[in-house]
């Protein structure tokens, strides 16, 4: 079936280090690769997502580009701020699941940036 | 617009008691998810409602898991009795069939419901 594995956390940065969160993926199907996160006391949001091989997604400064002969969704910020601190997701749907989105999540990571 | 409330925040019970969590979606949205995250693993799909019927509930663990969702509002999940593994956190999603192909929905989450069974 689906995964989705994402690197372990907790990830701790001081205030505009660079951020890379590694994510793979297994799919039998052709998915759509997403982000989300999820701030203190709030639900999931969705950060960003790419729908079809080489599409990159970006929002708030944060980018992943979705890599089929690597499998991979690896999220990226080039100067991260305290108020990135997060717990990240990353998430696929698989268009071949009768779902149109039963997403298979990550584990998570926990972001901290220290000011 | 309000957003995909949950009801309770928390909840902490002793295992063997019932619970029943509450998730009003996004007013008009006919898709309504159920996900859990257990021992801060992965966050698990349990079911999907079109409406009021479930279109797929392949995620729910066990018979004692109950999910609902009468005229197509709002869903409660009960768990009974409860178990010491159903500790987690529920959340629930919303989203809307007018938003197009599959591609493009666009799913709205609550900030889940924290379970703790004693």
């Amino acid at each position: 079936g689906d995964s989705v594995t994402q690197m372990e956390g907790p990830v701790t940065l001081s205030e505009e280090a660079f951020l890379t969160i590694n994510c793979t993926y297994t799919a039998t199907g052709y998915p759509s690769l997403f982000w989300y996160v999820q701030y203190p006391g709030e639900g999931l949001q969705l950060l960003l997502k790419a729908t079809k091989a080489d599409d990159k997604g970006s929002n708030k400064g944060f980018e992943a580009t979705y890599r089929k002969e690597t499998t991979s969704f690896h999220l990226e910020k080039g100067s991260v701020q305290v108020s990135d601190s997060a717990v990240y997701f990353c998430a696929l749907s698989d268009q071949a699941s009768g779902s149109a989105r039963q997403l298979t999540f990550g584990s998570g990571t926990q972001l901290t940036v220290l000011p | 617009e309000a957003g995909v409330t949950q009801f309770p925040s928390h909840s902490v019970i002793e295992k063997g008691q019932t619970v029943t969590l509450r998730c009003d979606p996004i007013s008009g949205h006919d898709n309504l998810y159920w996900y859990r995250r257990v021992m801060g693993k992965e966050i698990k799909f349990l079911l999907h409602f079109v409406k009021e019927s479930k279109q797929d509930e392949s995620g729910m663990p066990n018979n004692r898991f109950l999910a609902e969702r009468t005229g197509g509002t709002y869903s409660t999940l009960k768990v009974q009795p409860a178990e010491l593994e159903d500790s987690g956190v529920y959340f629930c999603a919303s989203s809307s069939f007018l938003q197009g192909a599959k591609g493009n929905e666009k799913l709205f989450f609550g900030s889940g419901t924290q379970l703790s069974v004693l």
